[in-house]
C-alpha cells in the first residue's frame, strides 16, 4: 500500500497523559499536513511541513502540541498533558508539490479518546 | 461567521434522484476549490476540483460562482454507493501553504 499511513489507528488515554502519533506520507511528497476532526465537523488545519521545515501552525495548536518531521519523511504529532477536549480524529495528509491546487491525500487517521 | 458554510443535511433521496449541494465561502480572494467525499469513519478523499468554468465528471457536476462566493455540487442518477458526507473545501489565497479550509460537510443518504 503506497498511500498515507498513520499509527496507531486508535488511542485511548487518561487525562494528563502524553500521546504521540506517527504519519508516513506518500513517498517523495514534499508537503505534510496535520488536521483534526471532531464528530459532525469538517477537518480543521493544525500545521504543515514542507520537507523538514514546519512553516505554519494554527492557533488551534496550543503549546501542549508539538509536531516534527525530522528528516522530511515521516512526521510525529505529540500531545502533552492530554485533556478531554483533545478527543478527536487526527488526520495526516501529504501532497507532492507546493501549488495550492495540488491534491492532498489523507491517511486513515488516529482516533484519540481521552478519558 | 464560518469561513466555509454548508447545510449539514441529511439529504435523504431515492436511487436515481438528482441532488444538489451548496456551499458558501467568506473570503472573496480564495482561489482553489474542491469537493471531498468522506465515508463513515474513513478519511476524506478528493472527489473533484472546482473550476470557474464549471466541470463535470460522469454523474457529478461542480460549479463555482465567484461573484456570489458560492460553490455547488450536482449528483445525477444517485446510486446507493453515493451515500457519504460531501465536504466543501477552499484553499484561501492569502495562504501559500496549501492548507485547506473545510466546511462542516453535507450528509447524503441514498435509499433504494
Amino acid at each position: 500500500d503506497t498511500g498515507v499511513s498513520q499509527n496507531p489507528r486508535h488511542k485511548i488515554t487518561k487525562r494528563g497523559q502524553n500521546v504521540t502519533f506517527r504519519c508516513d506520507p506518500i513517498s517523495e511528497h514534499n508537503r505534510l499536513y496535520w488536521y483534526r476532526q471532531t464528530l459532525g465537523q469538517g477537518p480543521e488545519f493544525l500545521t504543515y511541513f514542507q520537507n523538514e521545515a514546519q512553516l505554519e501552525k494554527s492557533r488551534l495548536l496550543s503549546d501542549r502540541f508539538s509536531a516534527e518531521r525530522p528528516k522530511g519523511s515521516f512526521s510525529t504529532l505529540e500531545i502533552q498533558r492530554t485533556e478531554q477536549g483533545d478527543s478527536a480524529m487526527y488526520l495526516c495528509a501529504s501532497s507532492l508539490g507546493v501549488q495550492s491546487t495540488d491534491t492532498q491525500y489523507f491517511g486513515p487517521g488516529t482516533r484519540l479518546t481521552v478519558l | 461567521r464560518k469561513e466555509v458554510e454548508q447545510d449539514p443535511g441529511p439529504f435523504n433521496v431515492p436511487e436515481g434522484a438528482t441532488v444538489a449541494f451548496n456551499c458558501t465561502y467568506s473570503n472573496s480572494a480564495s482561489q482553489s476549490f474542491f469537493w471531498y467525499r468522506q465515508d463513515c469513519r474513513k478519511e476524506p478523499k478528493l472527489l473533484m476540483s472546482v473550476y470557474s468554468s464549471g466541470n463535470e465528471d460522469g454523474r457529478f457536476t461542480a460549479q463555482l460562482n465567484r461573484a456570489s462566493q458560492y460553490i455547488s455540487l450536482l449528483i445525477r442518477d444517485s446510486k446507493l454507493s453515493d451515500s457519504a458526507t460531501y465536504l466543501c473545501v477552499v484553499n484561501p489565497s492569502w495562504s501559500n501553504t496549501g492548507k485547506l479550509i473545510f466546511g462542516q460537510g453535507t450528509t447524503l443518504q441514498v435509499k433504494p
